[in-house]
Order: C-alpha cells, then sequence, then structure tokens
C-alpha cells in the first residue's frame, strides 16, 4: 500500500513564530488532507489539497503531485496550534481507505 | 462542532465482552467511515458504508463488525474484547464527491475505550 511519512515528528516553537511541516508519499495521489487534532483528541480537517496551493486564514497548504509532497505552512503560531497535524493520502478521488502518517506533534510555547 | 455525534465518549469495560459504538453522521452525509486510533499503529482506517451498503473495507478484525441503517447511522461492534483493543475510535462522514469532485473527511469527537 501507499506509504506516507511526515516531518519532523516532534517541532517546538515560539508563539509568534512559523513552521512548516512536511508530507511525503510514495504513490500518486488523487486525494490528500491535512488535519489537526487538538490537545482533547478532536480531528478538524483543515484542508483537501491533492494538488496546488490553498490559503485559509494563518494556514496554507501546498502539494506538488508530481514529486509526490505536500507542505502545510503555519504563521505566527499561537498556542491553540499545539496538536498533532497529519497528513492523509488515497489514491482514490473518495475518502474510501485513507492512509495517515504518523502525524507531525507541534508544541507552541507562550 | 463537525457535526458528526458520536456516543459514548468513554467506555471501560473487561477483556471477553462485547461493546457497541454509535455514529450519527453529519446531516446529507451518506458515507461512514470507523477509524482506530492506537499508540502502535496509528489512525488506521476500519471499515466504510454508503448508504447502507458496506463499501470498504481495512485492518478490521474478524471479532469486529458494523454497519449502516436507513437512518445512515453507523453501529461498530467489538466483541471477544482483548486488551490490545483499548483504542481511540473515531466515527467520520463525508458528502457524495458531487460536481466540487471532492468531499472532505469531517470526523467525530471519539469513542475512548478502555479494555481492562
Amino acid at each position: 500500500g501507499i506509504q506516507v511519512e511526515q516531518s519532523p515528528p516532534d517541532l517546538i516553537l515560539q508563539e509568534g513564530a512559523n513552521s512548516t511541516l512536511r508530507c511525503n508519499f510514495s504513490d500518486s495521489v488523487n486525494n490528500l488532507q491535512w488535519f489537526h487534532q487538538n490537545p482533547w483528541g478532536q480531528l478538524i480537517n483543515l484542508f483537501y489539497i491533492p494538488s496546488g496551493t490553498k490559503q485559509n486564514g494563518r494556514l496554507s497548504a501546498t502539494t506538488v503531485a508530481t514529486e509526490r509532497y505536500s507542505l502545510l505552512y503555519i504563521s505566527s503560531s499561537q498556542t491553540t496550534d499545539s496538536g498533532v497535524y497529519f497528513c492523509a493520502v488515497s489514491t482514490n478521488f473518495g475518502n474510501e481507505k485513507l492512509t495517515f502518517g504518523t502525524g507531525t506533534r507541534l508544541t507552541i510555547i507562550p | 462542532d463537525s457535526g458528526v455525534t458520536q456516543t459514548p465518549k468513554h467506555l471501560i469495560t473487561a477483556t471477553g465482552q462485547r461493546v457497541t459504538l454509535r455514529c450519527s453522521p453529519r446531516s446529507g452525509d451518506l458515507s461512514v467511515y470507523w477509524y482506530q486510533q492506537s499508540l502502535d499503529q496509528g489512525l488506521q482506517f476500519l471499515i466504510q458504508y454508503y448508504n447502507g451498503e458496506e463499501r470498504a473495507k481495512g485492518n478490521i478484525l474478524e471479532r469486529f463488525s458494523a454497519q449502516q441503517f436507513p437512518d445512515l447511522h453507523s453501529e461498530l461492534n467489538l466483541s471477544s474484547l482483548e486488551l490490545g483493543d483499548s483504542a481511540l475510535y473515531f466515527c467520520a462522514s463525508s458528502p457524495p464527491l458531487g460536481d466540487r469532485g471532492y468531499s472532505p473527511l469531517h470526523f467525530g469527537n471519539g469513542t475512548r475505550l478502555t479494555v481492562t
């Protein structure tokens, strides 16, 4: 099956800093989504981005499908950004059998 | 609030027992997915239902089963429970692909199962 690697595994930053999280995948994908799992365990959908670039406030994401990676940018980090960020991919257009990466744990220090 | 409702939030039971987890999808979503999140396996896809029919199967054990009812709510049944089944079980739902060509996945808050 498709392999998904996320880096770095852990990231500790001061409030206000910017960060870049990376997701590499082993095969062509038709579905790629980024999720944030907050410290209470809730999984929040951030982006659906199998290719191209999207922005939502302080967050943006870019997927370079031909090179099999995606980047999530967080600018001006806030403590509420803490948690684990997951990349999930599938060769299908739908959500069946989405494969999740192992995540990047982000800790924002006030 | 994602609109996906899961009950109960917590469940503590003994080995060998059987439990049922319940999920109500977001209004209008026909697909329901079950995921298991454990420390050693991460987030793993278990099974998907679409409008009452099983659509896809992942790493779901034979001791586990699921169904989706006519009102679209879904139940995940876990039987002959083992210590290793302790995990966070998530339900998610998504709308049909439709004209947009994409279908974002929305998760419920999960059921934390502890097997003692």
